[in-house]
């Protein structure tokens, strides 16, 4: 079955420290690859997509993602953390065969001081 | 640039009761996707379309209804309003795969 897993529901990191947010996919060819970010009671904005072409991507907010196709797994990272970057983080993947985009069930982050 | 409105922001329904969800897009977009979102659950896939008068399910469809006469709107209808209902429901609008436009939601309590 289709399905885009976010393994961690909940990740704590000091501001300044590097981080990591996980996302794996399961579909049987590749597909577009996003990932947004949520801050409370808004909508939901890009941070970055891969459609083809170079794994690493760069994203807004100093955010870069890379594409491992052996793995199926599209993590998001940034290399130090601002206590702005508190927000829910959701991985989405386009499934191209289907037109349809499906969501994993999100990441939020809490920064501590 | 007004980008994907949808209205009302918020509502109060009672069990039974119908409403329909609004969602408007003035960017052309020939995609557009309904879903909600409940705490800890992402956002799940109700309903999309991908042109004026072709829609789809997706994976929670049970309870709602969707028409695409426009380009530019695409309505959500709840039929028999249920407490499962009790959501936070978000339209989305994109050129065929690409970057997805949201938005802000809408907060729809049924009691």
């Amino acid at each position: 079955a289709q399905s885009v897993t976010q393994p961690d529901i909940h990740i704590t990191v000091s501001e300044g420290a590097s981080l990591e947010l996980r996302c794996n996919y399961s579909y049987g060819a590749t597909p577009y690859l996003f990932w947004y970010v949520q801050s409370p009671g808004q909508g939901l904005q890009l941070l970055l997509k891969y459609f083809s072409g170079d794994t690493l991507v760069q994203g807004i907010k100093g955010f870069e993602a890379e594409f491992k196709r052996s793995q199926s797994s599209f993590n998001l990272r940034k290399p130090s953390v601002h206590w702005s970057d508190a927000a829910e983080y959701f991985c989405a993947v386009f499934m191209n065969r289907d037109d349809k985009i499906i969501f994993g069930k999100g990441t939020r982050l809490h920064i501590l001081p | 640039n007004a980008g994907v409105t949808q209205t009302p922001k918020f509502r109060i329904l009672k069990i039974g009761q119908s409403m329909t969800l609004q969602c408007t897009q003035d960017m052309n977009h020939n995609y557009m996707y309904w879903y909600r979102q409940d705490p800890g659950m992402g956002l799940k896939l109700i309903y999309y379309s991908v042109g004026a008068g072709i829609t789809d399910k997706g994976e929670v469809p049970n309870g709602y209804n969707v028409s695409r006469s426009t380009t530019e709107d695409f309505p959500l209808r709840l039929e028999l309003a249920a407490p499962s209902q009790t959501s936070v429901y978000f339209c989305a609008s994109s050129y065929s795969g690409d970057e997805a436009f949201f938005g802000q939601g809408t907060r729809l309590t049924v009691v």
